[in-house]
């Protein structure tokens, strides 16, 4: 069974650029969840979709969003980027979404460097 | 809110030594506690988990037993290796009352482990 894939792998943007970054989640996982891992902040959840649904956000501003498709592929976009965005981007998939009862699994992430 | 902290790292040992990552939490409703493991250059996969008191995960060598009378979730294993190298992260995931936190796992801040020939 094919794992999370995330594309691109590597991405450099400028300041006020916009930038969208994919995930193909593990076939049948209907739950995709995104982190973003810096070196000062470490991981820290940014939003989570449900059969193409939002059911639960981080504390990240407006400019960070996202979406997913009918197929459980989903998006994230940053609008303005800023120095501060520089960061890995980790997509993760599961079942069901609710941690107690299914585990999430992980894909390679996106490293986007803003400059 | 809900909250992990990790010891601080990094963590050097010789290989075939014992290794104690120290991990407690704050939580509100029920959590289930996991240790991920991230290498060089990947994402993370998941290590071992725990869903409620007084279990023991284990995975590879790797275990930690959910102790609720002290909130912790310490990894530990007899003998490392030198491919055991990578940082690894304590995380929760609560189920509250009436609903649960959906898809957001609250990670440590990783600790990272350096085992030498």
């Amino acid at each position: 069974k094919a794992g999370v894939t995330q594309t691109p792998r590597y991405l450099i943007k400028t300041r006020g650029q916009q930038v969208t970054l994919s995930c193909s989640p593990i076939s049948g996982h209907r739950s995709v969840s995104w982190y973003q891992q810096t070196p000062g902040q470490g991981l820290q959840f940014l939003f989570e979709y449900f059969s193409e649904t939002q059911r639960n956000k981080g504390n990240f501003p407006g400019r960070f969003s996202g979406r997913q498709f009918s197929n459980s592929r989903s998006e994230m976009n940053v609008s303005t980027l800023e120095l501060g965005d520089s960061a890995l981007y980790l997509c993760a998939s599961s079942l069901t979404g609710q941690g107690f009862y299914d585990e999430q699994y992980f894909g390679p992430g996106t490293r986007l460097t803003v400059t | 809110g809900n909250s992990v902290t990790q010891m601080e790292g990094p963590v050097t040992l010789s290989e075939e030594a014992f290794l104690t990552i120290n991990c407690t939490y704050t939580a509100t409703g029920y959590p289930s506690l996991f240790w991920y493991v991230q290498y060089p250059g990947e994402g993370l996969q998941l290590l071992l988990k725990a869903t409620k008191a007084d279990d023991k995960g284990s995975n590879k060598g790797f275990e930690a037993t959910y102790r609720k009378e002290t909130t912790s979730f310490h990894l530990e294993k007899g003998s490392v290796q030198v491919s055991d190298s990578a940082v690894y992260f304590c995380a929760l995931s609560v189920a509250n009352a009436g609903g649960t936190s959906y898809g957001k796992l609250t990670f440590g801040q990783g600790t990272i482990l350096t085992v030498h020939p």
